[in-house]
């Protein structure tokens, strides 16, 4: 069956420190693969996006993330977290058999310390 | 501006009694979606819509039907709706799967 498993449900780090979320899938076809992240009260803002090519992909607000097909992973990375991160991000997966299924992880909440 | 909007925002209803939640985007995007949003279990996809009259189902589709008669438009139904279903709704609009979606800003229904 397909899934996305975001094994940290919290995740918490000082300002200025890095950061990385972890991100397992499993999925029978080549994957899509997406970051997304919720700030409280608000909609989902699409982080970045891996579906072919280079497998370090690059975001917006400086994150990036790495593909791993070895590993079936897509963790998120951050090299310094400002306040401003503090947040909840959720992991993504589709396929282009699959039309418009995109599955979404269980989400890690991020808070950042002083 | 590019955007999905989807109405309204807060809704309070009683058991039973059928709503419609509308969805709609200016990007002419080909497929549009619907989640649930619930603490602990991330989003779930309702139904998606990859184009016109084109409907399929996500993990949860009990208890709700879509229609998708116009490109722009992806209303949500909830003919007989329950308390298990009170929910913070995403509707979401994409140019294609590679693309992922773009999200509106989510209704939040309460079912008493």
């Amino acid at each position: 069956a397909q899934s996305v498993t975001q094994p940290d449900i919290h995740i918490t780090v000082s300002e200025g420190a890095s950061l990385e979320l972890r991100c397992n899938y499993s999925y029978g076809a080549t994957p899509y693969l997406f970051w997304y992240v919720q700030s409280p009260g608000q909609g989902l803002q699409l982080l970045l996006k891996y579906f072919s090519g280079d497998t370090l992909v690059q975001g917006i607000k400086g994150f990036e993330a790495e593909f791993k097909r070895s590993q079936s992973s897509f963790n998120l990375r951050k090299p310094s977290v400002h306040w401003s991160d503090a947040a909840e991000y959720f992991c993504a997966v589709g396929a282009d058999n699959q039309g418009g299924k995109l599955i979404f992880g269980q989400g890690t909440e991020l808070s950042v310390k002083p | 501006e590019a955007q999905v909007t989807q109405n309204p925002r807060y809704l309070i209803t009683v058991t039973g009694k059928k709503l419609t939640v509308t969805c709609s985007q200016n990007m002419n995007h080909e497929y549009m979606s619907w989640y649930r949003q619930d603490p602990g279990l991330g989003l779930r996809q309702i139904y998606y819509s990859m184009n016109v009259e084109v409907t399929d189902k996500g993990d949860v589709p009990e208890g709700y039907k879509v229609s998708r008669k116009e490109k722009r438009n992806f209303p949500l139904i909830l003919e007989s709706p329950s308390p298990n279903q009170t929910s913070l709704y995403f509707c979401a609009s994409s140019f294609r799967t590679g693309q992922g979606y773009t999200f509106g800003s989510g209704t939040r229904l309460t079912v008493v």
